[in-house]
């Protein structure tokens, strides 16, 4: 099955710095690689998603992008806010068939120091 | 629209019970997926419904095992519970042709005892 290494684990940036948390996955039919922050005591949230067929896509001070040859993808913050403090985990999926389901990693704890 | 939805919030149980947790997707969405997160482990997927149906399984014993209602209301059951069960349950919802758009529930905390 599907495996996804994230690291690192903790990250903490000074407010206006950047952040990149990086992930790797195993299975080559995984096509779909989506974001979610989870802020303390509250669900987690899609905050961007990428499919196999682009390299890069970017909202704003958010961006991810992805290698297929490697097998990995990453998440930039720009510019990075209090706000932004909380746990991010990367995930990784095969949209195409019916076995679907959403391969998480261990998450990221992102602190930013105002 | 409401989003997803979850009961109890909350739930403390003694070693050996059972308990069966419930969720309402988003109107519309007939998917469902549940998750365990706990600290050591994250997010972990335990099964999806589509249609009343269980398309897809994750690594769990056979104590945890759930069900989809013809309204897409799904409910997860944990019987005999451990001490390691005590976990956030999240539970996802997404439409037919969108299935990788999950969207989360609060969870419910379950707490043993």
């Amino acid at each position: 099955g599907e495996n996804v290494e994230q690291h690192p684990s903790t990250l903490s940036v000074q407010e206006g710095d950047s952040a990149v948390i990086k992930c790797t996955y195993s299975d080559s039919a995984s096509n779909y690689f989506p974001w979610y922050k989870q802020e303390l005591g509250k669900r987690p949230q899609l905050i961007i998603d990428i499919r196999s067929n682009v390299g890069e896509k970017k909202d704003q001070r958010i961006a991810v992008t992805l290698n297929k040859t490697a097998k990995h993808f990453s998440l930039h913050i720009t510019e990075t806010q209090p706000e932004d403090s909380a746990v991010y985990f990367c995930a990784a999926a095969n949209s195409g068939g019916s076995n679907y389901k959403l391969t998480f990693g261990k998450g990221t704890l992102l602190t930013v120091n105002p | 629209k409401a989003g997803v939805t979850q009961t109890p919030r909350y739930l403390i149980k003694t070693r050996g019970q059972q308990v069966t947790l419930s969720c309402s997707p988003i109107s519309g969405h007939r998917s469902v997926s549940w998750y365990q997160q706990t600290p050591g482990q994250g997010l972990q997927f335990l099964f999806e419904y589509f249609s009343e149906t269980q398309r897809n399984k994750g690594n769990f014993p056979g104590r945890f095992s759930g069900r989809q209602f013809s309204n897409s209301r799904s409910e997860m059951n944990v019987s005999t519970l451990e001490l390691g069960d005590s976990a956030l349950y999240l539970c996802a919802s997404s439409l037919e042709l969108r299935l990788d758009e999950q969207f989360f529930g609060p969870g419910t905390r379950l707490t043993v005892l």
